[in-house]
């Protein structure tokens, strides 16, 4: 089944300390990419990938990293999470080509306090 | 980037076609148009996507105008579960790469 594998669903942290979100696909696609989602704000991409070891950012990138050294696997980073980090946060990927389109995981709710 | 308005909510009677209005009057020539929707907290699914012709899958059908500002979603029998968020987006292609433009979509209530 053609899927996109976050992990964890849940988290609950504390300030400042550093934790990673996994994400992975397994349909061979080119491009990957983070998503937030807030209250009355949408999702907002936050990085995304459009192949190994290239990654760039999105809209909010701040406070977040990424890496792309497997094409199936986009973590996200959080070297030093923050309150303002809490949100859903969502993992997508797609191949490259305009007129297909982007599968997305089930979600990872992130509490820091 | 193409940007897209969407009433914030709407209501439908189950058994009924549910019509989803979106206007993307910024749209370029070689932008598709996507709906997508969100159950609860889910991730989002696909449901359609088109670029100037109509289109029509198991799930809905996509109507473009000609001048292509504009779109309307049909779920053609809605049911109990197709109450969700839906998203209409421009997946413009910027900066030598394809982005999704997500709104903050059109919470539709389907009633029994």
């Amino acid at each position: 089944e053609a899927q996109v594998t976050q992990n964890p669903r849940y988290l609950i942290t504390v300030t400042g300390k550093k934790l990673t979100v996994t994400c992975s696909q397994n349909m061979n696609h080119e491009y990957m990419s983070w998503y937030r989602q807030d209250p009355g704000l949408g999702l907002r991409q936050i990085y995304y990938s459009m192949n190994v070891e290239v990654t760039d950012k999105g809209d909010v990138p701040e406070g977040y990293k990424v890496s792309r050294k497997e094409k199936r696997n986009f973590p996200l980073i959080l070297e030093s999470p923050s309150p303002n980090q809490t949100s859903l946060y969502f993992c997508a990927s797609s191949l490259m080509t305009g007129n297909t389109e982007a599968f997305f995981g089930q979600g990872t709710r992130l509490t820091v306090v | 980037d193409a940007k897209t308005t969407q009433p914030p909510s709407m209501d439908c009677a189950e058994g009924r076609a549910a019509n989803l209005p979106c206007n993307h009057s910024t749209i370029s020539g070689n932008e598709y148009v996507y709906w997508y929707r969100q159950i609860h907290s889910q991730g989002p699914q696909y449901i359609i996507h088109g670029l100037k012709n109509n289109e029509t899958n198991e799930m809905a059908s996509l109507i473009i105008t000609e001048d292509r500002k504009s779109s309307t979603l049909i779920l053609p029998h809605a049911t109990l579960r197709d109450t969700a968020v839906y998203y209409c987006i421009v997946r413009a292609f910027t900066s030598g790469t394809y982005k999704y433009i997500f709104g903050t979509g059109t919470r539709l209530k389907v009633l029994a």
